[in-house]
C-alpha cells in the first residue's frame, strides 16, 4: 500500500528553488515524514526529516502542512548536482522499516 | 571517513554459483541492511541486523543468508544465483538500535548480474 504520492517527474531551472510536493493524506500522528534523493546509480543519500514542525538544514527545507497530510521538499537554490529521485517516505514495511516508493524524478536545466 | 563500503562494486555470475557480497562501516553504526533495487521497484529490504550477533528477515529474504560478522561488518551471501537475482545491491548502516531508525546511510551499491 502506498502511502504516499508524488509527481513522476519535475523540472526546475538552475539557481531556482525546486519545490517537491508529497501527500500523505494516511499518515498516522506518531510518523515522520523523510526525504531521500539518489542521484543516478549511487545509493540513497538521507535528506531531511520531520514530525510537525518545518524542518530546515544545510540542504533543504522540509514544510509540512498542518493537518499533516502532505508536505513539500524546498531546494532553495537548485543546481545541475541536485538532479536525482527524491523518496518522500512515511510508509514502514511488516519489520518497521522505511519503504521507498517510485520516487519523483527532479531535472535542473541550466 | 569511508562511511559505507561495499565490495565488489560488479559481480557477472552463472547461474547455481555463489558469492557474497561484503559491507563494512566505520562510523560504529549498530543497525546495517541489505536492500535491493530493481527497475520500477523501488528499495526492497533483504535481510537487517539491528546489532552485532543478531540478524532478521526483511521482505524479500528468500535465496540469500546474512552473516554480522562484527559491529563493522555484515556480509550477503547467494548460495545457488539465479537470474532472478540480478540486481543493484545497497548495505545501509544506521546508528540507531532496529530496524525503525531513519537516517540511513548507503554504499556505492554492488551490481550483480547472473547469467
Amino acid at each position: 500500500d502506498a502511502k504516499t504520492t508524488q509527481p513522476p517527474s519535475m523540472d526546475c531551472a538552475e539557481g531556482r528553488a525546486a519545490n517537491l510536493p508529497c501527500n500523505h493524506s494516511t499518515i498516522s500522528g506518531n510518523e515522520y515524514v523523510y526525504w531521500y534523493r539518489q542521484i543516478h546509480s549511487q545509493g540513497p543519500q538521507y535528506i531531511i526529516h520531520g514530525l510537525k514542525n518545518n524542518e530546515t538544514n544545510e540542504m533543504a527545507s522540509l514544510i509540512i502542512t498542518e493537518d499533516r497530510k502532505s508536505s513539500t521538499l524546498i531546494l532553495p537554490h537548485a543546481t545541475l548536482r541536485d538532479t536525482a529521485v527524491y523518496y518522500c517516505i512515511v510508509n514502514r514495511g511488516s519489520q518497521g522499516n522505511l519503504i521507498f516508493g517510485k520516487g519523483t524524478k527532479l531535472s535542473v536545466k541550466p | 571517513n569511508a562511511g559505507v563500503t561495499q565490495t565488489p562494486k560488479f559481480q557477472v555470475l552463472k547461474t547455481g554459483q555463489s558469492m557474497t557480497l561484503q559491507c563494512a562501516q566505520d562510523m560504529n553504526h549498530n543497525s546495517m541492511y541489505w536492500y535491493r533495487q530493481d527497475p520500477g521497484m523501488g528499495l526492497r529490504l533483504i535481510y537487517y541486523s539491528a546489532s552485532e550477533g543478531t540478524t532478521d528477515k526483511g521482505e524479500v529474504p528468500n535465496g540469500y543468508n546474512v552473516s554480522r560478522l562484527n559491529k563493522r561488518e555484515f556480509s550477503l551471501r547467494l548460495e545457488s544465483a539465479a537470474p532472478s537475482q540480478t540486481s543493484v545491491y545497497f548495505c545501509a548502516s544506521t546508528e540507531g538500535q532496529g530496524v525503525g531508525a531513519g537516517e540511513l546511510f548507503f554504499g556505492e551499491g554492488s551490481r550483480l548480474t547472473v547469467l
